[in-house]
């Protein structure tokens, strides 16, 4: 099983639509989460932290679930601005902060 | 001003030269980070660095090697480069000693061995 595992899509949706990902990750140790967001041939960048209770920030919203070793993402009322790879993001338990990155997953907002 | 920089953002070179890529940071982190960046493979750690005097090899540090100047700086090299190592290059920080494994990253240089 790999590391960190992502459709990579692409999720093509309408403006306004709604849309998740999921992610799955192999050690159940994992310590930390984040989504991170690349648009193409720039750097990734953070989206946001994933914590256990879920958590939400504006229109994106994060649920961690250990107990299934997924994370998800939900964007409501897509943009056309949110077209990009959204990268699943996990810190192994190693005891350093290295981070193992998903390939991610490609979305692709239309008018 | 980008916190996290990285120079050259672009260089096409030829099989066996010496580079040299470097990446510099204002954001005060401890921690540096160099990635390549495959189409299809995902970003895969080359080398890190937790302070000045400690380096470590990622993943796919074999033809690579870097040095850590200052606390601000990482360079990355590629001593004979070949054209397998064609990619998108990335360097990130983290602040740990904040207790954050977050990482930030520079633009990216675009590397094109002929």
């Amino acid at each position: 099983r790999k590391e960190v595992e992502q459709d990579p899509g692409p999720f093509n949706v309408p403006e306004g639509a709604t849309v998740a990902f999921n992610c799955t990750y192999s050690n159940s140790a994992s310590q930390s989460f984040f989504w991170y967001r690349q648009d193409c041939r720039k750097e990734p960048k953070l989206l946001m932290s994933v914590y256990s209770s879920g958590n939400e920030d504006g229109r994106f919203t994060a649920q961690l679930n250990r107990a299934s070793q997924y994370i998800s993402l939900l964007i409501r009322d897509s943009k056309l601005s949110d077209s990009a790879t959204y990268l699943c993001v996990v810190n192994p338990p190693s005891g350093y902060s290295t981070l193992t990155f998903g390939k991610g997953t490609m979305l692709l907002v239309s008018p | 001003d980008a916190d996290v920089t990285q120079t050259p953002r672009n260089r096409i070179t030829k099989t066996g030269k010496r580079i040299m890529l470097e990446c510099s940071q204002t954001k005060g982190h401890d921690r540096m980070y160099w990635y390549r960046q495959d189409p299809g493979l995902g970003l895969r750690l080359i080398y890190y660095s937790f302070d000045v005097k400690d380096i470590n090899k990622g993943e796919i540090s074999d033809g690579y090697s870097v040095s850590r100047q200052a606390q601000a700086k990482f360079s990355l090299s590629l001593e004979s480069a070949i054209p397998n190592q064609t990619a998108l290059y990335f360097c990130a920080t983290s602040d740990f000693r904040q207790g954050a494994v977050a990482q930030y990253f520079g633009p990216g240089t675009r590397l094109t061995v002929l």
